[in-house]
């Protein structure tokens, strides 16, 4: 069974914080994703990771950043925390097949 | 551009009636689409594709490649179906684009 975990389940910073997600997954993927979850706008992709240490952009990757210095882990960086980053951040991964595994969220709040 | 649209933010409908969560997108190629689910308090997890064209907890999916559409459809709906439903279109090297989503609230 495919394990994908996020550091926090909750999360409340302040605005201008450096901010650490991390999202660990346990069946040797080589795909990781961050998104960002919000009514009305669905999944949003942040990042996307396809080997360690390669990175490529998404879809709204302003205002954050990624690493991937091990296969199982997938860190986003918000470098200072904004208001407008207040928001669910998904991690998930896949291997050979197309199939997502998502973890559970992180939900941050930014004050 | 890659673009996935789902026109209901919520569906709400009777225990036994029919549900239909409808589903547009707009692709160049041939697309590969998918149903994902959020069960309350639950993680996000894939439902059906199209490529599989199977029946899952008794949802299926059409591809309809001339009205560029993915509907999701179950004859009688239960209400443990209740969730967020999120219609998603893959792209290059497995990344998806999603829908907005909509909430299917099934009532007793």
């Amino acid at each position: 069974d495919v394990k994908v975990t996020q550091s926090s389940r909750y999360l409340v910073k302040r605005t201008g914080e450096k901010v650490f997600l991390e999202c660990v997954q346990d069946m040797d993927h080589e795909n990781m994703f961050w998104y960002r979850q919000d009514p009305g706008l669905g999944l949003r992709l942040i990042y996307f990771s396809y080997d360690v240490k390669m990175k490529e952009k998404g879809d709204i990757p302003e205002g954050y950043s990624v690493s991937r210095e091990k296969k199982e882990r997938f860190s986003l960086i918000l470098e200072s925390a904004s208001t407008n980053q207040t928001s669910m951040y998904l991690c998930a991964s896949t291997g050979i097949t197309d199939t997502q595994y998502f973890g559970p969220g992180t939900r941050l709040t930014v004050l | 551009a890659q673009r996935v649209t789902q026109p209901e933010k919520l569906l709400s409908v009777f225990k036994g009636a029919p549900v239909e969560l409808k589903c547009n997108y707009s692709y160049s190629g041939s697309p590969e689409l998918f149903w994902y689910v959020q069960y309350s308090r639950q993680r996000l997890q894939l439902l059906l594709r199209h490529i599989s064209r199977e029946s899952i907890k008794g949802f299926t999916a059409d591809l309809n490649k001339g009205e560029t559409s993915f509907h999701l459809k179950k004859p009688f709906a239960q209400e443990e179906d209740s969730a967020m439903y999120y219609c998603a279109l893959a792209r290059d090297r497995n990344k998806l684009v999603f829908g907005a989503g909509t909430i299917l609230r099934v009532k007793s």
